[in-house]
């Protein structure tokens, strides 16, 4: 079961803005660093988003994330096909001491 | 660029315990600022933590399973394993191991990933 909440699916057509959100608590997100990752389809996970907010070197920047109290955000802008994947934000909790991942979200390019 | 891999057998029986390997090339093991974790994914689900293991050999592990997992490391190999006991059809998924950054009794993100390896309990 997991404790950060996404939504399940997030769509839109191509060069649109597309914006997946992940809701914690004060335990993780509200006070610990977010990340997000990006699986293809068959691939292993890819980091995508550091510390809230940073794009590891060769991640394009038409990814980026945000974080606000005890929720986050990634957002794609200039929509391409090959940002169809699932997309995970993931936090440490510090009442479990150990780290935590969102429910997942599934993008499609309509 | 450091690369990982896991390894291991891909069908296990019900009661018995699951182990993988996962081999860490192009980089070392024993290094301050990570430990080495396993994260799984069942069939169409998603990510779940495992947990992890520092090169000393210290270990955070994810409360739902711990009573059934061990992590532990091998230096000398640059190897660090994963064994899950008394598994069940539910433990069946990709099993990944990850590089994971660590600082101030935290760790965060996890920058490095294996390929993963499927395991499957059935008898």
């Amino acid at each position: 079961q997991s404790v950060l909440t996404q939504p399940p699916s997030a769509s839109g057509t191509p060069g649109q803005r597309v914006t997946i959100s992940c809701s914690g608590s004060s335990s993780n997100i509200g006070s610990n660093f977010v990340y997000w990752y990006q699986q293809l389809p068959g691939t292993a996970p890819k980091l995508l988003i550091y510390r809230n907010d940073q794009r590891p070197p060769g991640v394009p920047d038409r990814f980026s994330g945000s974080k606000s109290g005890t929720s986050a955000s990634l957002a794609i802008s200039g929509l391409r096909s090959e940002d169809e994947a699932d997309y995970y934000c993931g936090a440490w909790d510090d009442s479990l001491s150990a780290s935590v991942f969102g429910t997942g979200t599934k993008v499609t390019v309509l | 660029q450091l690369q990982l891999q896991e390894s291991g057998p891909g069908l296990v029986k019900p009661s018995e315990t699951l182990s993988l390997t996962c081999t860490v090339s192009r980089g070392s093991i024993s290094v301050s600022d990570y430990h080495w974790g396993w994260i799984r994914q069942p069939p169409g689900k998603g990510l779940e933590w495992i947990g992890t293991v520092y090169y000393s050999g210290s270990t955070y592990n994810n409360p739902s399973l711990q009573s059934r997992v061990t992590i532990s490391v091998d230096t000398s190999k640059k190897q660090f394993s994963l064994s899950l006991s008394s598994v069940t059809a539910a433990d069946t998924a990709v099993y990944y191991c990850a590089r994971q950054r660590y600082g101030d009794n935290k760790l965060y993100g996890l920058d490095i990933w294996g390929q993963g390896t499927t395991v499957t309990v059935s008898s």
